[in-house]
């Protein structure tokens, strides 16, 4: 069973901190990975997305990944109120092409 | 920007219907998925099309039907629809090419009566 964990939720952080949102996968052939974020009532959004072992930087936003602890991680900088969604890590297991597997979102709420 | 296109944002039908969500992207993406998302449950991807008249069950698919006769709409079908298919029912697609990104509607919330 090909699973996305996301286990270390809900987090609230004041305004201007940093958030760090972490998520494991099962599968170690696994190719692509993808942040997602959701609004209450809303459809997911991409955010990000991250192809290699690294840091992926964009504006406020660094994703993480380590293909061999098998973990992917979403830091927000600054964090601002505006920034309170669920955020959804998705991964690309070998052989499924297209297909995703999300991990079921972590709550993130920024006080202000 | 790709823009996927659900026609429904709130729907309310009565058990035992047949009913029909569409979704219309216009990105020409060969791959199109239907997900339905429930509280502590997640997305859970009910069928899936990588071309035209070709789909394939995901985790879900009982209860339900697609149709894709043109490589833009992706049609999903409640045969008969019952009190727990009331939900959040979210299209998506992406190109052909593997390890892309998937780009969501905004959702249909459906409610069974």
């Amino acid at each position: 069973q090909k699973e996305v964990e996301q286990n270390s939720g809900p987090l609230s952080v004041p305004e201007g901190a940093i958030a760090s949102l972490n998520c494991t996968y099962s599968d170690r052939g696994s190719q692509s990975f993808f942040w997602y974020r959701q609004y209450s009532g809303k459809s997911p959004e991409l955010i990000m997305f991250i192809y290699s072992n690294g840091d992926k930087e964009d504006g406020r936003f660094t994703a993480q990944l380590n293909k061999a602890s098998q973990y992917v991680s979403l830091l927000i900088r600054d964090s601002q109120p505006s920034d309170s969604a669920t955020y959804l890590c998705a991964v690309t297991p070998p052989g499924a092409n297209s297909k995703l597997t999300f991990g079921k979102g972590i709550t993130l709420s920024v006080r202000p | 920007d790709v823009k996927v296109t659900q026609s429904s944002r709130y729907l309310v039908k009565r058990t035992g219907e047949k009913v029909f969500l569409e979704c219309v992207q216009d990105m020409d993406h060969e791959n199109m998925f239907w997900y339905r998302q429930d509280p502590g449950l997640g997305l859970r991807l009910i069928y899936f099309s990588y071309d035209v008249k070709m789909k394939e069950k995901g985790d879900i698919p009982e209860g339900y039907s697609v149709s894709r006769e043109k490589k833009e709409r992706f049609s999903l079908i409640l045969e008969s629809a019952s009190t727990n298919q009331t939900s959040m029912y979210l299209c998506a697609s992406s190109p052909g090419t593997a390890n892309q990104p998937q780009h969501f509607g905004d959702g249909t919330r459906l409610s069974i009566l």
